[in-house]
């Protein structure tokens, strides 16, 4: 498996306070990204980063921002967290971008719920 | 607006036969298309990628086709077996973003 590792895996939070994911990878790898699944809508993007301090929004970035201040971390906030918010987020790599010939891998997923 | 569509919800297949998944894009012109593959409580897997310019790739069992005309890819699995049994996702990237966007993936069920 590649050396991506999400926190924390699970967490229940409440409505209106902030919450930071984490996403570490291992491989020195240039490109992140921040996904959520939900039932019907399968994986949308959240944010993507193709560098240390370089990110763009992706699909459904409302509600969320991110940082990268080195190339191992990427960070996912929810300023304020909604009800809506509740899902299962995934990280992946990738060692070139989109436009070159290139895979994504995932980490485990992080489920959170806002109650 | 961009659209990828996984064309069934759920497959059932029997054990031993080709099962075909489809996926289909509007509105976009993508440079590589991938395949995944993701079990339950798990991140998926990557499994194939075939480039704009190439008709046909595979891998052991699996088959993909993409044809930019018709705006459309098929993953096939031939012999097919119960393990097959998962979630698989269509991907899509371009050469303009670093955008990796997936369709809603199709529940495939290889019936023994």
């Amino acid at each position: 498996d590649a050396g991506i590792t999400q926190s924390p895996r699970h967490k229940v939070t409440e409505t209106g306070t902030p919450v930071t994911l984490r996403c570490h990878q291992t491989e020195n790898h240039r490109y992140m990204y921040w996904y959520r699944q939900d039932p019907g809508h399968g994986l949308r993007l959240i944010h993507y980063s193709y560098g240390v301090k370089d990110t763009d929004k992706g699909e459904v970035s409302d509600g969320y921002s991110v940082s990268r201040s080195k190339t191992e971390d990427f960070l996912l906030t929810l300023e304020s967290a909604t009800s809506s918010q509740t899902s299962v987020y995934f990280c992946a790599i990738s060692e070139y971008g989109a436009g070159m010939n290139t895979e994504a891998f995932f980490g485990q997923g992080t489920r959170l719920t806002v109650v | 607006s961009q659209k990828i569509e996984q064309n069934s919800e759920a497959l059932n297949i029997q054990e031993g036969k080709t099962a075909t998944l489809t996926c289909n894009y509007t509105n976009y012109s993508p440079a590589y298309l991938q395949w995944y593959r993701q079990d339950p409580g798990r991140g998926p897997v990557f499994l194939l990628l075939i480039r704009e310019n190439e008709k046909e790739k595979r891998k052991e069992r699996l088959k993909v086709t993409f044809d930019t005309t018709l705006k459309q890819s098929l993953f096939h699995i031939t012999a097919s077996q119960p393990a097959d049994s998962a979630t698989y996702l269509c991907a899509l990237t371009r050469n303009r973003d670093d955008k990796i966007i997936f369709g809603k993936g199709t529940r495939l069920h290889i019936l023994p």
